[in-house]
């Protein structure tokens, strides 16, 4: 069973629409994570959510907005997609307290025509 | 500002020497430290951590780093490298409980 998943793993579409990428946990645990990864590799947190709740936003344009149902899904939805959003995005979990490690998704690969 | 700091983007060592992939940080307080690693078209994949406690610290696949408080730095290590350790491996540091940063990422290639 995957512990992280997310759909879709490929994403193609115009500038201008709107799209959401799903993404779900098995591991039981309350925080879970949206990450950027761009062309050069570079991994930037976006959202930080604990049990459903939205606990860290780094300065993430308003047209992505993250959705929590459950402790087990968080999905990101982004209006008027921009050409400088095409970049690799990962979802994550994590258990409780500063030092436990971060289980990540596969990764959904945005790419905007 | 806090930060981690990668100062190699790539590594090249010979398959079956030993390898070193660097991290330093820059964080208050007393610092979580994280190593993962991803291979192409996948997500990170936890390797080892510091918490606290011993130094030297043993992760998956053969892996270790070290913990050095006064040069704020935690090395990646093995002892004997494998052409199967060829990945892109990151340094992260845990500031509380919500938030990461992440290093630049450094790209290991091990030659046969």
């Amino acid at each position: 069973d995957t512990a992280v998943s997310q759909t879709p793993k490929y994403l193609v579409t115009q500038m201008g629409n709107d799209k959401s990428i799903k993404c779900e946990q098995n591991l039981g645990h309350d925080t879970m994570y949206w990450y950027k990864q761009d062309s050069k590799k570079f991994l930037k947190i976006m959202f930080s959510y604990n049990n459903k709740e939205l606990i860290i936003n780094e300065t993430v344009p308003n047209r992505f907005s993250p959705k929590s149902p459950d402790k087990a899904h968080l999905n990101l939805h982004i209006n008027s997609l921009e050409l400088g959003d095409s970049a690799v995005y990962f979802c994550a979990s994590s258990g409780a307290g500063g030092g436990q490690p971060q289980h990540f998704g596969d990764g959904t690969r945005l790419s905007i025509l | 500002a806090q930060s981690v700091a990668q100062p190699e983007d790539q590594v090249n060592v010979a398959e079956g020497n030993p390898l070193t992939v660097k991290c330093t940080y820059s964080v208050s307080g007393n610092p979580y430290l994280f190593w993962y690693v991803q291979y192409p078209n996948r997500g990170l994949q936890f390797l080892l951590k510091y918490i606290t406690g011993d130094n030297l610290v043993k992760g998956s696949y053969g892996f270790e780093a070290e913990f050095n408080k006064s040069q704020t730095s935690f090395h990646l290590k093995k002892p004997s490298a494998l052409v199967s350790d060829s990945a892109l491996y990151f340094c992260a540091v845990s500031l509380g409980t919500y938030k990461y940063i992440f290093g630049t990422g450094t790209r290991l290639k091990v030659l046969a």
